[in-house]
């Protein structure tokens, strides 16, 4: 099955910098990537998604860009803030199967 | 976006008891549902897919008979923890499918479970 790999953990920034997170996956199947944002005891936040066929796509302050050769993808926050800091996780996923996620990042935005 | 409902959001019970979780897509049709359980500062952990109107097929480890799962409708699955343990304590997390965009789930906003 499809293995993904999440670094770093944690991660701190200063308000403003940005942020970076990064995932890999093993199945080259795999088609579609999703990346999610959960504040404590809440549940996850779809905040940006890419497809296979899309190397990189940008919204507002985040950003995704996909390596499919490398099988990897990272997620980017740039101009952090203080409301940016949550656990978020990466997704793979392949048409009509599961979702198989990472394990997470703990990002802390330091004001 | 689609809104996904989970009752109840929090719940004690004593050790022994069975506990029910509702799941509903609330302006969608779900064919697949899925349920994770997630421990603090931990990932989410599948427990098992909800397909509706036939069996659920559950992740390797997970007890199909302790943590029954029937997805009836198109907008509804219940997960009831049978004969709830401290050990089951956790957040349990349902996502749904929409059927017209197979790519996309969303999430329910979890139900923590505590048994004495």
């Amino acid at each position: 099955g499809e293995n993904v790999e999440q670094h770093p953990s944690t991660l701190s920034v200063q308000e403003g910098d940005s942020a970076v997170i990064k995932c890999t996956y093993s199945d080259s199947a795999s088609n579609y990537f999703p990346w999610y944002k959960q504040e404590l005891g809440k549940r996850p936040q779809l905040i940006i998604d890419i497809r296979s066929n899309v190397g990189e796509k940008k919204d507002q302050r985040i950003a995704v860009t996909l390596n499919k050769t490398a099988k990897h993808f990272s997620l980017h926050i740039t101009e952090t803030q203080p409301e940016d800091s949550a656990v978020y996780f990466c997704a793979a996923h392949l048409s009509g199967n599961q979702f198989y996620f990472g394990t997470g990042t703990s990002l802390t935005v330091i004001p | 976006g689609a809104v996904v409902s989970q009752h109840p959001s929090r719940v004690i019970c004593k050790s022994g008891t069975s506990v029910k979780i509702e799941c509903r897509s609330l302006d969608f049709q779900a064919t697949t549902m899925f349920w994770y359980r997630q421990f603090p500062k931990q990932s989410l952990m599948l427990m098992a897919t909800s397909n509706e109107g036939s069996k659920a097929t559950y992740e390797q480890g997970v007890e199909k008979d302790k943590f029954l799962i029937n997805h009836a409708s198109l907008t509804l699955s219940t997960l009831t923890v049978t004969s709830a343990h401290p050990e089951d304590s956790s957040f349990y997390i349902c996502s749904a499918r929409d059927w017209s965009h197979q790519e996309t789930q969303y999430f329910g906003p979890g139900t923590r479970l505590l048994v004495l």
